[in-house]
């Protein structure tokens, strides 16, 4: 079964506004990951946060944790049509030397 | 620097036939995986190396398949004899330090199998 399940499944929003994706985990973690992925591309990795930390800042990305609520959110500023990608959340599942990758949220920009 | 390198980067076989799929990881990197994404199953981890030796192939579907790490430097990902269920893209994903640390991933490659 999945680690982590991103929400929502899609997600179409107008150029300038906000984009808030969200993922679950059901395990205790060490980090969690957010990566991306463009169409017909490989996965580029966008932000790693430690259980112990509970914000972490990129650019125009905003990653939050919340270990009691096993959960995290991804939030990207002033969108552009270059953020139309799919997005996934991974976690090491309670330490493992490996990632589970949720199913993703795709994040569609109109311009 | 180059990325991790995959190919090749489009394969279209007919049912029964051998492939293999090639990788090279980044320079320096000493952990390897092998995913499999579909529409249906998401991004699947396969198989991991850790230098150059198999951790985990608990992802491996079933005896059809099978990777080698022969040195630091390429891992191959054999499918034999191939069905039409295996088409996917196959990603080889490489990083520094542990599989939990930050994953560099290839271009992938999407195989057809007819």
């Amino acid at each position: 079964s999945q680690q982590g399940e991103e929400d929502p499944q899609a997600l179409s929003i107008q150029e300038g506004e906000n984009a808030t994706m969200n993922c679950s985990y059901k395990t205790s973690i060490n980090n969690l990951q957010w990566y991306r992925q463009n169409s017909g591309r490989g996965l580029v990795h966008l932000i790693l946060i430690r259980s112990n930390e509970r914000e972490k800042h990129s650019g125009r990305l905003r990653v939050t944790l919340d270990t009691s609520k096993k959960s995290s959110s991804l939030l990207i500023t002033a969108s552009r049509a270059a953020d139309t990608a799919s997005y996934f959340c991974a976690t090491d599942k309670g330490g493992a030397q490996k990632l589970v990758f949720g199913q993703g949220t795709r994040l569609t920009i109109n311009p | 620097d180059a990325g991790v390198i995959q190919s090749p980067r489009h394969e279209v076989t007919e049912m029964g036939q051998e492939v293999t799929l090639r990788c090279k990881p980044i320079s320096g990197h000493n952990s390897l995986f092998w995913y499999r994404q579909t529409m249906m199953r998401g991004l699947e981890l396969l198989i991991y190396f850790n230098n150059n030796v198999p951790i985990d192939d608990s992802g491996m579907p079933e005896d059809r398949f099978s990777a080698k790490m022969p040195n630091a430097s390429f891992s191959t990902l054999k499918i034999q004899p191939s069905e039409p269920r295996d088409s996917a893209v196959y990603f080889c994903a490489s990083t520094q330090g542990t599989g939990a640390d930050t994953q560099y991933f290839g271009p992938g490659t999407r195989l057809t199998v007819l």
